[in-house]
């Protein structure tokens, strides 16, 4: 079966701009993450869904951060007035979703550059 | 602050040694905790994880937690090159929020 998806791949933008990123879980998977991985760092997390619901935003950097998940399946995540600091590969994964013992799968990633 | 610390690395051992990874946390109620690999360029997969006291074993890889001294490892026998790369420790604190640590390059010399 098809892995967790995301789009686009590479997203280069001026400062400023606003950059709109899609992850498209395993079907079947209720829980879904963002994380941000600047480069040669470890996995910083963003939020997490449990269904369409987001029960931590905690680790939004700035409330030009935000994200959304609609019919339980694909979520977005969309960086305003985008700096320089924003710079890294955002990562999303999915799991099942009923307990916190399982395994994350991640997509791809979404590098992102801004000039 | 909810951290978990891994030492950067690099750590370099020879073909067929064992590799000894080690991580640390801070929150007491973290409840699982996730060993994951990264080739450089690549998005992380899961090596193993490991949710009561003790080792677990699978294969070659073996991991460890102590959770009296907030200590996870994880053990590679009979290291390959092929098992270079950068390991992720992660732990489970509030539900499903995950913390992950900065990593650990584990270098294994043909």
């Amino acid at each position: 079966g098809a892995g967790v998806s995301q789009s686009p791949s590479n997203k280069v933008t001026e400062k400023g701009k606003d950059v709109e990123l899609r992850c498209d879980p395993i079907s079947g998977h209720t829980a879904l993450y963002w994380y941000r991985q600047s480069l040669g760092q470890g996995l910083e997390f963003l939020i997490y869904f449990q269904g369409n619901s987001a029960p931590d935003k905690s680790g939004l950097p700035s409330d030009r951060f935000s994200a959304e998940r609609t019919g339980g399946s694909v979520s977005t995540l969309t960086i305003q007035r985008t700096q320089q600091e924003d710079s890294a590969v955002y990562l999303c994964a999915s799991s099942l979703g009923g307990t916190s013992q399982e395994t994350q799968y991640f997509g791809p990633g979404t590098r992102l550059l801004v000039l | 602050q909810k951290e978990v610390e891994q030492n950067s690395g690099p750590l370099s051992v020879p073909e067929g040694a064992i590799a000894s990874l080690n991580c640390t946390y801070s929150d007491r109620g973290s409840q699982s905790f996730f060993w994951y690999r990264q080739y450089s360029g690549k998005s992380p997969e899961l090596i193993m994880f490991i949710y009561s006291n003790g080792d677990k074993e699978d294969g070659r890889f073996t991991a460890q937690l102590n959770k009296a001294s907030q200590y996870v490892s994880l053990l590679i026998r009979d290291s390959q090159p092929s098992d270079s790369a950068t390991y992720l420790c992660a732990a489970t604190t509030g539900g499903f929020k995950t913390i992950f640590g900065a990593g650990t390059r584990l270098f294994v010399k043909a």
